[in-house]
């Protein structure tokens, strides 16, 4: 059975912390996603990767970094929390292959920061 | 860029037939995915159309046509568990571009 795990599913942090959201997936899969998701705005792309080490930008990257050292291992950082980083977290992994690039989700991290 | 616009709510009643639309902009793409997120849950992987029509799988169908640049997910016998969000999102074929996701629409079955 597939599986995407994320580290916490609920996280209260302050402001100005530093905040790794981990996310870790037993399918092999070369593709990795982060994503976070607010009411209205649908799911926001933050950084995917496509093999280890390798990292890139999606939509609003700004505030937030990544890591892959590992092929089933994609950790998100906030370098320092902001309140307007307050929202759910979503990670996701797909097969390199095939066209349709059917994602599988994690459970989600509900990250509040105070 | 790709965009997607599907209706942010729609209401239906338990037993009937609904249809979610999704209309697109893309300069180019693989095919049209749906996926469905219930309150609290992660979102799950319905249904793909590479090609123009229709796809079934059970009391869901998805459809796609590309020259009208619109897809629609149909809902048949609804049921109150079928209440949730439900995602359009298209893969793009310029680039190893990821998926792109409209906003998403909840459904609200009622009885």
């Amino acid at each position: 059975d597939v599986k995407v795990t994320q580290s916490s599913r609920y996280l209260v942090k302050r402001t100005g912390e530093k905040v790794f959201l981990e996310c870790v997936q037993d399918m092999d899969h070369e593709n990795m996603f982060w994503y976070r998701q607010d009411p209205g705005l649908g799911l926001r792309l933050i950084y995917f990767s496509y093999d280890v080490k390798m990292k890139e930008k999606g939509d609003i990257p700004e505030g937030y970094s990544v890591s892959r050292e590992k092929k089933e291992r994609f950790s998100l950082i906030l370098e320092s929390a902001s309140t307007n980083q307050t929202s759910m977290y979503l990670c996701a992994s797909s097969p390199r292959q095939g066209m349709g690039d059917t994602q599988y989700f994690g459970p989600g991290t509900r990250l509040t920061v105070l | 860029g790709q965009s997607l616009e599907q209706p942010s709510e729609v209401t239906a009643v338990e037993g009937a037939i609904v249809q979610i639309n999704c209309t697109y902009q893309t300069s180019g793409f693989y095919g049209l995915s749906w996926y469905q997120q219930h309150d609290g849950g992660a979102p799950t992987f319905l249904s793909y159309n590479g090609l123009d029509g229709l796809e079934e799988t059970g009391r869901f169908s998805s459809f796609l046509s590309r020259s009208d640049s619109y897809g629609y997910l149909l809902l048949q016998e609804l049921q109150m568990k079928d209440s949730a969000s439900y995602f359009c999102a298209l893969k793009g074929n310029l680039g190893n571009t990821p998926l792109v996701f409209g906003k998403g629409t909840r459904l609200s079955v009622i009885a």
